[in-house]
């Protein structure tokens, strides 16, 4: 089955120590997207593809960056993470191109991640 | 600013039919989405409205009045399964940075 999947489901680092979120679709989506959720809150929009074209929210942190190597594959790094980023990353895809497309997003499982 | 917004909880009784409202204010306006999200889950795309008026899949209907800048997603039928949070979800443009905005999401109980 197509899908989003997402490395791995859970994370614990300490504090300062980089860490690395993958997440990779079969579904050949040109539109891949990274979100942070915290609790009970809404996902929170970090940074974007649209196939090679990075996109980065302008309240993203610079501790937060990402890499898309193919279209199958796009990485999270956090290079520094403080306690504050504990939080489930999210990773998602869509198509592109018609309008419809564009705005149904297909969601990974998420990656929850801890930091001590 | 950019913003949504919809009620933060709502109940309702099984069986029953219950409506979650979303108001935005957008720079642009590239159509309005929902998705349901369970607890530990991740969200799950319900629907989407470019144009004025109802859609409905199943047991879920949304409708858009862009005049109004107003949305809304009505659940019928209501199932104990349907326990979970809904977010509203706006593009504001079209281009490839375009940016999407979610609502801070409404959280639905069901009560046997």
């Amino acid at each position: 089955d197509a899908m989003v999947i997402q490395n791995p489901r859970y994370q614990v680092t300490q504090f300062g120590k980089p860490v690395t979120l993958s997440c990779s679709q079969t579904l050949n989506h040109n539109v891949m997207y990274w979100y942070q959720q915290k609790s009970s809150q809404a996902p929170k929009l970090l940074f974007h593809y649209y196939d090679k074209d990075f996109n980065n929210e302008a309240d993203t942190p610079d501790n937060f960056q990402s890499r898309r190597p193919n279209t199958s594959f796009c990485f999270l790094d956090i290079r520094s993470p403080g306690l504050g980023d504990a939080a489930m990353y999210l990773c998602a895809t869509s198509r592109g191109g018609t309008a419809s497309s564009y705005n149904e997003q297909f969601f990974g499982p998420g990656t929850r991640l801890t930091v001590l | 600013g950019q913003s949504l917004e919809q009620p933060s909880e709502v109940t309702a009784v099984e069986g029953a039919i219950v409506q979650i409202n979303c108001t935005y204010q957008t720079s642009g306006f590239y159509g309005l989405s929902w998705y349901q999200q369970h607890d530990g889950g991740a969200p799950t795309f319900l629907s989407y409205n470019a144009l004025d008026g109802l859609e409905e899949t199943g047991r879920f209907s949304s409708f858009l009045s862009r005049s109004d800048s107003y949305g809304y997603l009505l659940l019928q039928e209501l199932q104990m399964k349907d326990s979970a949070s809904y977010f509203c979800a706006v593009r504001d443009g079209y281009s490839s940075a375009s940016k999407i905005i979610f609502g801070s999401g409404t959280r639905l109980s069901i009560r046997p």
